[in-house]
């Protein structure tokens, strides 16, 4: 059972345009959301990340938005820059059991054409 | 300093042959996590150590899979018996406590 769901599965977008990813969740004892970048040949890094508490975060270009009664976060890129494509992937962990293992969803192939 | 590092970072093996992978966190990190990044997947967990706790190996996949941290340190994730399906790349991160996971470069198993 896919706790994580992410949509969509590759996505193309112009610079300077504003990709969207988004991410379901099922488990309501989810409280960290994590977005992780990972380029080709390395590890994921973490980008951003958001609590349930708030509804919005944003770094630099940035943005996570969470809609905790829909049990939905979407991450969105201002600005988007060629260097920004990437794989991204959306999870969720459940920190307040002391266990911060993350469960990740299918994640994103970005692509940013000049 | 240094990053979480992963060695080998590619491994060929024959199926029914026994593997090892290893891992070194960042130094001090009390946490050390091992993930699974099958082919257009998301990465999926296997098991998790935190200081000297019992580790949480929910998402190991059979009894083949093991894993043991030496030392609060190092860690070997052990696949005796490879199968094709264990074709993957294997990610591990370590974190302090209730901090960021921080992930090494993984190593990509092909199992023939």
């Amino acid at each position: 059972q896919q706790q994580v769901k992410q949509s969509p599965q590759s996505l193309i977008v112009q610079k300077g345009g504003i990709p969207i990813i988004n991410c379901a969740y099922e488990n309501t004892a989810f409280d960290y959301f994590p977005w992780y970048q990972q380029f080709p040949g390395k590890g994921p890094a973490l980008l951003i990340a958001i609590r349930p508490d708030v509804s919005e975060k944003k770094e630099g270009r940035f943005t996570i938005s969470f809609n905790k009664s829909a049990k939905q976060f979407s991450l969105h890129i201002m600005d988007s820059q060629p260097g920004d494509s990437a794989t991204y992937f959306c999870a969720a962990s459940n920190r307040g059991f002391g266990n911060e293992k993350l469960t990740f969803g299918t994640g994103t192939r970005l692509t940013i054409i000049p | 300093g240094a990053g979480v590092s992963q060695s080998p970072s590619n491994k060929v093996t024959e199926k029914g042959k026994d593997v090892e992978l290893r891992c070194d966190p960042i130094s001090g990190h009390t946490a050390l996590y091992w993930y699974r990044q099958s082919l257009g997947q998301g990465l999926e967990f296997l098991i998790y150590f935190q200081g000297n706790s019992a580790p949480d190996k929910s998402g190991l996949p059979s009894d083949r899979f093991s894993a043991e941290r030496t030392g609060g340190s190092v860690s070997t994730l052990t696949i005796q018996r490879t199968q094709q399906e264990d074709s993957a790349v294997y990610l591990c991160a370590s974190s302090p406590q209730g901090g960021e996971q921080f992930f090494g470069p993984g190593t990509r198993l092909t199992v023939l």
